[in-house]
């Protein structure tokens, strides 16, 4: 069955570190993968998709299809990326977009 | 542009009582679906709807109901409100599954 898997729950850095937030998915078909952010009380958005290949506020996400995996990553983490962020798995059969558990990331100054 | 919208933003029940969580859409998007989402599980896809009159089950669908009747409007039902389905409701709008998927702000519900 098709799963997304967050292993951190929270993630704490000091403002400047690098961020890495780890993405794990199983899925059998073509993957489109997404990640979006939650701000404290603002509603879901999305962050950036494996598709675009963009760069969205210093973040990037490579998809490594070989380690089934969608990280995050940021080198130098600021106070306002702190949020939840979503790992998501779009289907190719269905229109089912599946998420992960989330990790919260704590930018400290 | 209203985008998702969704009311009401908090709600209360008692134990049994029914509701429907209302969610409207003005982008014209076909697919639309509700999840909840709950510390440390994330979010949950409850139902979803491919277009006017298609609706299908998600992760966790039991008790609740939907329909579609219009492209814009996809409610979620509550038949008989139970302490475990207290949580943070969210809709959701795109134009597929494999698209950006927008929000709505969610429904916060409290069960007692």
């Amino acid at each position: 069955a098709q799963r997304v898997t967050q292993p951190e729950k929270l993630l704490s850095v000091f403002k400047g570190a690098p961020v890495e937030l780890k993405c794990n998915y199983s899925y059998s078909g073509s993957p489109e993968l997404f990640w979006y952010v939650q701000y404290s009380r603002q509603r879901l958005q999305l962050l950036l998709r494996h598709i675009s290949r963009e760069s969205i506020k210093g973040f990037t996400a490579d998809l490594n299809k070989g380690e089934t995996s969608f990280h995050l990553k940021k080198p130098f983490a600021q106070e306002e990326d702190s949020a939840m962020y979503y790992c998501a798995l779009g289907e190719d059969s269905s229109y089912k977009l599946i998420f992960g558990s989330g990790t919260r990331l704590l930018v400290r100054p | 542009n209203a985008g998702v919208t969704q009311t009401p933003k908090f709600q209360v029940l008692k134990t049994g009582q029914s509701m429907t969580l209302q969610c409207a859409q003005d982008m014209n998007h076909e697919y639309m679906s509700w999840y909840r989402q709950d510390p440390g599980m994330g979010l949950r896809l409850i139902h979803y709807s491919v277009g006017a009159g298609i609706t299908d089950q998600g992760e966790v669908p039991n008790g609740y109901n939907v329909s579609r009747s219009t492209t814009e409007d996809f409610p979620l039902r509550l038949l008989s409100a139970a302490p475990s389905q207290t949580s943070v409701y969210f809709c959701a709008s795109s134009l597929g599954g494999r698209t950006e998927a927008f929000f709505g702000q969610g429904t916060r519900l409290t069960v007692v």
